[in-house]
């Protein structure tokens, strides 16, 4: 089975500041490895992935994360955040290849707040 | 442009209630799943569904139910409703094709009293 572990519940930061988000998961086998982003009220959508070739993702916002798997991390980074980007951030796993249905295993979530 | 829809957005059940959320997509997805949230727990998954006809158990499926007698629809059914089930419940769905993306509705926020 797969597990995730989120390091921080919350974070606040300052506006224009940067920020990281910490992942780490477990798995036996290979894994995709995504951030989802929820803004308050809404559903979650899609951030960034991770499934094969290149370490680092990046996502059209500014974000990117990279995949280490010698440390079983997918840290989450902006090198300078926005008011906007207040939201709850999850970082979630799923097996490799087509046998898992696509279920995902997601982390506790780690809220982002972002002050003026 | 509609995606993911869910209904209701809000309701409250008294303890012993049954009720169904609905979940509709026109995206064709062959993959649906019902996913709870709670706070500090992120999410688990409850049902999910790889085609019509077809469903099976999540992490947390106990004191719920969901049928899939179509590609659209995914509705997920609560019989004799217990405050432990009070939580926010989101329906996603994903194409099979794809490598991961699942498409989330707004969620239904329940809670049971």
């Amino acid at each position: 089975a797969q597990s995730v572990t989120q390091l921080d519940s919350q974070v606040p930061v300052f506006e224009e500041a940067p920020v990281e988000l910490r992942c780490n998961y477990s798995s036996s086998v290979s894994v995709y490895l995504f951030w989802y982003v929820q803004y308050p009220n809404q559903g979650l959508q899609l951030l960034l992935k991770y499934l094969s070739g290149s370490t680092l993702v990046e996502s059209i916002n500014g974000f990117e994360a990279e995949f280490n798997k010698s440390q079983t991390s997918f840290h989450l980074r902006k090198p300078s955040v926005h008011i906007s980007d207040t939201a709850e951030y999850f970082c979630a796993v799923r097996i490799a290849g087509g046998t898992s249905y696509g279920k995902l295993t997601f982390g506790q979530g780690t809220i982002l707040t972002v002050h003026p | 442009n509609a995606g993911v829809t869910q209904t209701p957005k809000f309701r409250i059940l008294k303890i012993g209630q049954s009720m169904t959320l609905q979940c509709t997509q026109d995206m064709n997805h062959n993959y649906m799943y019902w996913y709870r949230q709670d706070p500090g727990m992120g999410l688990k998954l409850i049902y999910y569904s790889v085609g019509a006809g077809i469903t099976d158990k999540g992490e947390v499926p106990n004191g719920y139910n969901v049928s899939r007698s179509t590609t659209e629809d995914f509705p997920l059914r609560l019989e004799l409703a217990a405050p432990s089930q009070t939580s926010v419940y989101f329906c996603a769905s994903s194409d099979r094709l794809s490598t991961g993306e699942l498409f989330f509705g707004e969620g239904s926020r329940l809670t049971v009293l």
